[in-house]
């Protein structure tokens, strides 16, 4: 089955610097890469999706990228602000195949004023 | 439209009891997915519905767990009896279309605690 790993597992920026979240998976199958945020006691909630076919996809100050030939797949957040800071988790599926998404274990990323 | 709506938001029970989480999804969206979070564990899928469906139920772990969905606006996820190792928030989520090709809708979770 799928394996993602996810790296790192906490990241520490000041307000206004870049952070990248990284994630690899193993099944080359797999075609469908959504990124989650889950603030303190929240739900996880999708903040940027890539598919296999994209190379890159931007949404403002976030934007993810995917290089299925190493199988990785990370995220970019840019200016990064306090309410930034969450859990990010990344996800892999098989559109083709179980359909179940794979997530990673999760990056605590923690923004200081 | 509400969103995916879980009950009960919180649930404390002693260990060997039972406890039934329940879920809604959106309406429209056919796949459902159990899910339960943990500190050591992260996110874990338990199980997967697709058009009330059970079709993976490998993330299962155990006999004591067991879910159902009778219908496209209802599902349950059960534990009989309960272990003081089965306390987590269990998240339910929903998706529209087939399995998870696409945006998961997550509910804002049941925090359970047995002790």
């Amino acid at each position: 089955g799928e394996n993602v790993e996810q790296h790192p597992s906490t990241l520490s920026v000041q307000e206004g610097d870049s952070a990248v979240i990284k994630c690899t998976y193993s099944d080359s199958a797999s075609n469908y890469f959504p990124w989650y945020k889950q603030e303190l006691g929240k739900r996880p909630q999708l903040i940027i999706d890539i598919r296999s076919n994209v190379g890159e996809k931007k949404d403002q100050r976030i934007a993810v990228t995917l290089n299925k030939t190493a199988k990785h797949f990370s995220l970019h957040i840019t200016e990064t602000q306090p309410e930034d800071s969450a859990v990010y988790f990344c996800a892999a599926s098989n559109g083709g195949g179980s359909y179940i998404p794979t997530f990673g274990r999760g990056t605590s990323l923690i923004v200081h004023p | 439209d509400a969103g995916v709506i879980q009950s009960p938001r919180h649930e404390v029970t002693e260990m060997g009891q039972e406890v039934t989480l329940r879920c809604k999804p959106i309406s429209g969206h056919n796949s459902l997915f159990w899910y339960r979070q943990t500190m050591m564990r992260g996110l874990e899928l338990l199980i997967y519905f697709n058009n009330n469906v059970p079709i993976d139920d490998s993330g299962m772990p155990e006999d004591r767990f067991s879910a159902k969905m009778p219908n496209a606006s209802f599902s349950t996820l059960k534990i009989q009896p309960s272990e003081p190792r089965d306390s987590a928030v269990y998240f339910c989520a929903s998706s529209l279309g087939r399995g998870s090709i696409g945006e998961q809708y997550f509910g804002p979770g049941t925090r359970l605690t047995v002790t």
